[in-house]
């Protein structure tokens, strides 16, 4: 199985502002996907990138992949209150595993 | 989207006893499901990766008498806590992956096992 690492572990910023988390892995990928979680809540599927990809949108989400790097961000612009959750990066190579590392947390102060 | 439902939600359960906690995947077909550990603040860790028809295959350290999973049709796989202690309170969630799209895996909302 492949695991994501995510930098930072902690994150806290104003409403508006916009945040960026990054995530390494270790060796090739087929797809990297971030999910989110709210506190004791299970984990919401936020964007899926693919190895062939390198960037993707969806919302105010941007991802970003480096293959070359084994890198990937994930930039939530102009962010609200309501964004304050966990973010993990879950890098998949052939088994399609997901595991994950263990995640940034964001604290969105309105 | 797919949806997987995860019940319960939160239990509560005395030393000795046997929880278990079942996983639906309401919308689509998962061969493969999978089981995640967590403990506050911390990452999921994958107990086992739980395929329809067999059995399940457990990561290093996890105790495959303490941790019963059954994967009997294509929607549903259970999670069976055994003789429960209080180190085993902790978020359990669920995964199911979308047998159509494999390259994407679903989650449930997790289960918050107490034990007392």
């Amino acid at each position: 199985s492949q695991q994501g690492e995510e930098d930072p572990q902690a994150l806290s910023i104003q409403e508006g502002e916009n945040a960026t988390m990054n995530c390494s892995y270790k060796t090739s990928i087929n797809n990297l996907q971030w999910y989110r979680q709210n506190s004791g809540r299970g984990l919401v599927h936020l964007i899926l990138i693919r190895s062939n990809e390198r960037e993707k949108h969806s919302g105010r989400l941007r991802v970003t992949l480096d293959t070359s790097k084994k890198s990937s961000s994930l930039l939530i612009t102009a962010s609200r209150a309501a964004d304050t959750a966990s973010y993990f990066c879950a890098a998949l190579g052939g088994s399609y595993i997901p595991t994950f590392g263990r995640g940034t947390s964001l604290i969105v102060h309105p | 989207g797919a949806v997987v439902s995860q019940h319960p939600s939160r239990v509560i359960c005395k030393s000795g006893t046997s929880v278990k906690i079942e996983c639906r995947s309401l919308d689509f077909q998962a061969t493969t499901m999978f089981w995640y550990r967590q403990f506050p603040k911390q990452s999921l860790m994958l107990m086992a990766t739980s395929n329809e028809g067999s059995k399940a295959t457990y990561e290093q350290g996890v105790e495959k008498d303490k941790f019963l999973i059954n994967h009997a049709s294509l929607t549903l796989s259970t999670l069976t806590v055994t003789s429960a202690h209080p180190e085993d309170s902790s978020f359990y969630i669920c995964s199911a992956r979308d047998s159509g799209r494999n390259t994407e895996a679903f989650f449930g909302q997790g289960t918050r096992l107490t034990v007392v």
